[in-house]
């Protein structure tokens, strides 16, 4: 079982550009998850996806931002118009998505915007 | 508000000693999942231990274990003999039936130096 996997691991885009992250959940879980993480806010919650449908983006901000599960075995983080304060590293996590089980975190994408 | 709490921003302890690291939640939930996570100096995130909010029984897994007091809506991790390698970020994370075990909530995280 290889894990998680993010890609690309490390992103750098100019101001204005736009940004995709992928991730591949484990084989077999049905709930991936979206986290941005930097120092000042610590590890925040953007999304989640339960079975492909989308269940919560609260955390979410609701412009530039966007996320899909298109099939059982990738996701994407969409950033439109990237800024500097989206600089941060964006994780994906998966879990078997039967309640209490915990969550299994890919090794992130580093974003920079410049 | 914060749901899930670690006042303890960074720890530093001798190799092979053992160290306690806080965490309170708020939950109104009777059913709920409790668990710990370490960040390694990589990025990396492992998962540790969980505890369930209906289980009297600390939870221990090899070398960690939980402190988990209900009443006072705590879970500590402890930390026995402690190993350079422990040396990391540790998160709390909390997640509650009522939401359909729908969302993770994480705590800031305490840093933990282990000193040789």
């Amino acid at each position: 079982n290889a894990g998680v996997i993010q890609t690309p691991r490390h992103k750098v885009t100019g101001k204005g550009q736009e940004a995709t992250l992928w991730c591949e959940p484990i084989s077999g879980h049905s709930a991936v998850f979206w986290y941005r993480q930097t120092i000042v806010q610590g590890l925040e919650f953007l999304t989640y996806f339960r079975n492909q449908a989308p269940i919560d983006d609260s955390g979410m901000p609701k412009e530039r931002f966007s996320a899909q599960m298109p099939n059982q075995s990738h996701s994407t983080l969409k950033i439109q118009s990237t800024q500097p304060q989206d600089s941060a590293v964006y994780l994906c996590a998966s879990s078997l998505g039967t309640g209490g089980d915990e969550q299994y975190f890919g090794p992130g994408t580093r974003l920079t915007v410049l | 508000a914060q749901k899930v709490t670690q006042t303890q921003t960074s720890i530093s302890v001798m190799e092979k000693t053992t160290v306690t690291m806080d965490c309170v939640y708020e939950t109104q939930d009777s059913s709920y999942f409790l668990f710990w996570y370490k960040q390694t100096a990589s990025g990396e995130i492992v998962f540790l231990i969980r505890q369930d909010s209906y289980k009297k029984e600390n939870a221990t897994v090899g070398h960690y274990s939980l402190n988990f007091q209900k009443p006072k809506s705590s879970i500590g991790l402890i930390i026995t003999a402690t190993q350079i390698e422990d040396s990391a970020v540790y998160f709390c994370a909390m997640r509650e039936k009522n939401t359909g075990y729908q969302n993770f909530y994480f705590g800031k995280g305490t840093s933990l130096t282990v000193i040789p």
